[in-house]
């Protein structure tokens, strides 16, 4: 069973519109999840960090953490054509979250914002 | 956010010769950086973690002696390419974390011809 699992997609959505994208992750003892935006050819951009179960939300993205679940996602309302890259979900596996050892990414979701 | 600057953002490269790539953290200091490589079209695979003043740590089936690791000051981390083949060609990242985040390099291009 992989780490962190993710759609590969690709997931289109007309602009404007909410793009929902969905993470899970096999260890239940993690405590720090990150969402990365990636354009090709670029490396990752830090989007949004969630440590605590519920809703966080900045600007446009909402990240969802359900620890019981073991479920991460990102919500990015008004879709805009920049939006298009693919997000890594990434996890912490740390018992501390202060405490960072390494990321373990998922594949990653391409997302199409079509104007 | 912090910043962590990688150099170059590309190189080509004759088979057999090496390679090295500069990791630098330049607005924090970094005991760990991480490197990873990306091939086209799939996710980041960690390589290895780098340590500053200690040895790096390798992840499985990474070959130590052909990706030297050296993190030799707290902003500092280079990586190595040895003996390059045209199967090392890759998209190689590092990263460095200030306070829980990580925060990547801007991605080095390799091309081995």
């Amino acid at each position: 069973q992989k780490e962190v699992e993710q759609n590969s997609g690709p997931l289109s959505v007309p602009e404007g519109a909410i793009a929902s994208l969905n993470c899970t992750y096999s260890d239940r003892g993690s405590q720090s999840f990150f969402w990365y935006r990636q354009y090709s050819g670029k490396s990752p951009e830090l989007i949004m960090s969630i440590y605590s179960n519920g809703d966080k939300e900045d600007g446009r993205f909402t990240a969802q953490l359900n620890k019981a679940s073991q479920y991460v996602s990102l919500l990015i309302r008004d879709s805009q054509p920049s939006d298009s890259a693919t997000y890594l979900c990434a996890v912490n596996p740390s018992r501390h979250w202060a405490s960072y050892d390494k990321v373990i990414f998922g594949p990653g979701t391409s997302l199409s914002v079509i104007p | 956010g912090a910043v962590v600057s990688q150099h170059p953002s590309w190189v080509i490269c004759k088979s057999g010769t090496s390679v090295k790539i500069e990791c630098r953290s330049l607005d924090f200091q970094a005991t760990t950086m991480f490197w990873y490589r990306q091939f086209p079209k799939q996710s980041l695979m960690l390589m290895a973690t780098s340590n500053e003043g200690s040895k790096a740590t390798y992840e499985q089936g990474v070959e130590k002696d052909k990706f030297l690791i050296n993190h030799a000051s707290l902003t500092l981390s280079t990586l190595t390419v040895t003996s390059a083949h045209p199967e090392d060609s890759s998209f190689y990242i590092c990263s460095a974390t200030e306070n829980t985040e990580a925060f990547f390099g801007q991605g080095t291009r390799l091309t081995v011809v």
